[in-house]
């Protein structure tokens, strides 16, 4: 049963457009959001993470917007660029331990 | 430039035989994790320390995995017996004493082939 759910396997997007990743999360005990970047070959890299007291974190290009009543989050990617492509991975944790719980990720392509 | 490092990058073997992975955390952190990676059940928890103590390995099955942190510097996860359904990436991670847990810095991953 998976907790974090992230329902699109892949999105293609064109170079200089917005990326909107998506992602559910059925555990209303998550207080801990993270979105992970993964290139071929590579470990996972973190991104960028949100907190349940936001709704909303930005870095740069990248937006992270959480929807606490629709157990949602989304990754805004904006202005898309070649060198996003990469597999997106959505992690959430609660409790004590702050283990990981991880969606199956979204390939992205950014097409030029 | 820190980076975990993961040995070995690729891994071949036959049913039944012992594989030892290793892991070099990046100096100075103080938590280590150890995950799978596979298809169907994407990335899965096995273990993680925290200065070199275990402190959860429920993820782990226990008649065939160990893990042990036998210093700062080395992380080791064995599988003994091996069996064709180990076969997927394993990835070490670390984490700083301060910040996030849940920020951790991965390894390359070493790929697991079982025959």
């Amino acid at each position: 049963d998976q907790q974090v759910k992230q329902n699109s396997p892949s999105l293609s997007v064109q170079e200089g457009r917005i990326s909107i990743l998506n992602c559910d999360y059925t555990n209303s005990m998550f207080d801990y959001f993270l979105w992970y970047k993964k290139y071929p070959a590579e470990g996972p890299t973190f991104l960028i993470s949100i907190s349940s007291i936001k709704d909303k974190n930005e870095d740069g290009r990248f937006t992270v917007f959480l929807n606490k009543s629709a157990k949602h989050l989304s990754l805004h990617i904006v202005p898309s660029q070649p060198g996003d492509s990469a597999v997106y991975f959505c992690a959430a944790s609660a409790g004590n331990n702050r283990k990981l719980i991880w969606g199956l990720g979204t390939s992205l392509a950014v097409n030029p | 430039d820190a980076r975990v490092t993961q040995t070995p990058r690729d891994k071949v073997t036959e049913m039944g035989q012992e594989v030892t992975m290793r892991c070099q955390p990046i100096l100075g952190h103080n938590t280590v994790f150890w995950y799978r990676q596979t298809m169907m059940q994407g990335l899965e928890l096995l273990a993680y320390f925290r200065n070199r103590a275990p402190l959860d390995d429920s993820g782990m099955p226990k008649d065939r995995f160990s893990a042990e942190m036998p210093d700062a510097t080395l992380a080791t996860l064995k599988i003994q017996p091996s069996e064709p359904r180990d076969s997927a990436v394993y990835f070490c991670a670390s984490a700083p004493s301060r910040g996030a847990l849940e920020t951790q810095y991965f390894g390359p991953g070493t790929r697991l082939l079982v025959l």
